[in-house]
């Protein structure tokens, strides 16, 4: 059973702080990673895609990917209240099968 | 630049009733289509993909089915809608081994 494994929360991060999201995954042969940001209610948008092992920035938010580790995390510096969400993590074993987490629910504290 | 559309938004229909609901994929061709249903605090479930017109795979039985008449169209559908049918649908494109993007959803609930 391929599996991707997220804790639920919530996290709560008080405003202007680093909000930590990990994520871990069962299928060794997995080769793409992404996270999604998801607002109650709302369908899932991308935020961040990586490939390789280590880091990768854009903007506020780093993805970091250990394979060796089966683990990828979101860093998601100076946190604001319009980045409380949930955040799922996705992943592609195969070619077309997209494999997501339950979701990990962020809540920023003004 | 690629945008998909889903619809309706929402939609309410009794139990034993007919189901349609549409997504169509702008700015691309022979895109990779998906079909999700999100229950109420749950992962997100993967019920049919597609890669090419008339190829649909499977993922969980059920009442449900799906089918791509053109390249750029995906519908989920039903004959007879039960009440454990109802959740949010998520229609999603993607290219091979790249990131997916998804619709707005479709949040159903069968009464």
């Amino acid at each position: 059973q391929k599996e991707v494994e997220q804790n639920s929360g919530p996290l709560s991060v008080p405003e202007g702080a680093i909000a930590s999201l990990n994520c871990t995954y069962s299928d060794r042969v997995s080769q793409s990673f992404f996270w999604y940001r998801q607002y109650s209610g709302k369908s899932p948008e991308l935020i961040m895609s990586i490939y390789s092992n280590g880091d990768k920035e854009d903007g506020r938010f780093t993805a970091q990917l250990n394979k060796a580790s089966q683990y990828v995390s979101l860093l998601i510096r100076d946190s604001q209240p319009s980045d409380s969400a949930t955040y799922l993590c996705a992943v592609l074993p195969g070619t077309y099968k997209y494999i997501f987490g339950t979701g990990t629910r962020l809540k920023v504290l003004a | 630049s690629q945008t998909i559309h889903q619809w309706p938004a929402t939609l309410v229909q009794p139990v034993g009733s007919p189901l349609s609901l549409e997504c169509t994929v702008e700015g691309t061709s022979n895109p990779n289509l998906y079909w999700y249903r999100q229950a109420a605090g749950r992962g997100l479930q993967l019920l049919f993909y597609s890669v090419g017109i008339g190829q649909i795979s499977s993922e969980v039985p059920q009442n449900l089915s799906a089918s791509r008449p053109q390249d750029r169209q995906f519908i989920l559908s039903s004959k007879k809608l039960l009440l454990s049918d109802s959740g949010f649908y998520l229609c999603a494109w993607s290219r091979t081994n790249t990131e997916a993007f998804f619709g707005q959803g479709t949040r159903l609930t069968v009464v």
